[in-house]
């Protein structure tokens, strides 16, 4: 079964851009998540998307924003970049059980580079 | 709401002796505990989960890791290092209801000399 996928994997963007991401979940898989890794801040969790609707969220401003798709690909966007956002930005996805027993698994990552 | 701290930011061992990267947490409600390794350029990859049951976790690479509820610990351990070893280690909660919010650690280098 293929793993979690995530595109672009490197990215270079300019400040006051836009970026959007995209992920591809494991097979069967319907909940969706994404983080921000950075040297500083370590990994931060963004949101959760669970049946193209958004079930959790972190603490992030609402430059950042997500989506997903009925065949349960999500993207993420980032709109007006800032230096800051420099990260690699990481998916899971979870297959969702009866008892709530999940796991997620996690995508390579997309390196985004603002300049 | 949730914690984790990892107590050690960096751990050298040299092959072949045993470690233990320690993990503690905070957390008003129940919650599912794990440990993640990360290579570099690399996305993570999950080692072990705790989520009821036995207190003893045994997980991918000869890892284990004991959930100790009393003491809100939940340190990985494995008794024999490989310099393969070498990567950083995150401890993660996730309160145990519906959908995902995890809470990484700071992190723990390993490294793994000959």
């Amino acid at each position: 079964k293929a793993g979690v996928t995530q595109t672009p994997r490197y990215l270079i963007k300019t400040r006051g851009q836009q970026v959007t991401l995209s992920c591809s979940p494991i097979s069967g898989h319907r909940s969706v998540s994404w983080y921000q890794q950075t040297p500083g801040q370590g990994l931060q969790f963004l949101f959760e998307y669970f049946s193209e609707t958004q079930r959790n969220k972190g603490n992030f401003p609402g430059r950042f924003s997500g989506r997903q798709f009925s065949n349960s690909r999500s993207e993420m966007n980032v709109s007006t970049l800032e230096l800051g956002d420099s990260a690699l930005y990481l998916c899971a996805s979870s297959l969702v059980v009866a008892g709530g027993e999940e796991t997620q698994y996690f995508g390579p990552g997309t390196r985004l580079l603002v300049l | 709401a949730q914690s984790v701290t990892q107590l050690d930011s960096q751990v050298p061992v040299f092959e072949e002796a045993p470690v233990e990267l320690r993990c503690n947490y905070s957390s008003s409600v129940s919650v599912y505990l794990f440990w993640y390794v990360q290579y570099p350029n690399q996305g993570l990859q999950l080692l072990l989960k705790y989520l009821s049951g036995s207190t003893l976790v045994k997980g991918i690479n000869g890892f284990e890791a004991e959930f100790n509820k009393s003491q809100t610990s939940f340190h990985l351990r494995k008794p024999s290092v490989h310099i393969s070893d070498t990567a950083e280690y995150f401890c993660a909660v996730s309160e145990s209801t519906g959908g995902f919010k995890t809470i990484f650690g700071a992190g723990t280098r390993l490294f793994v000399k000959a």
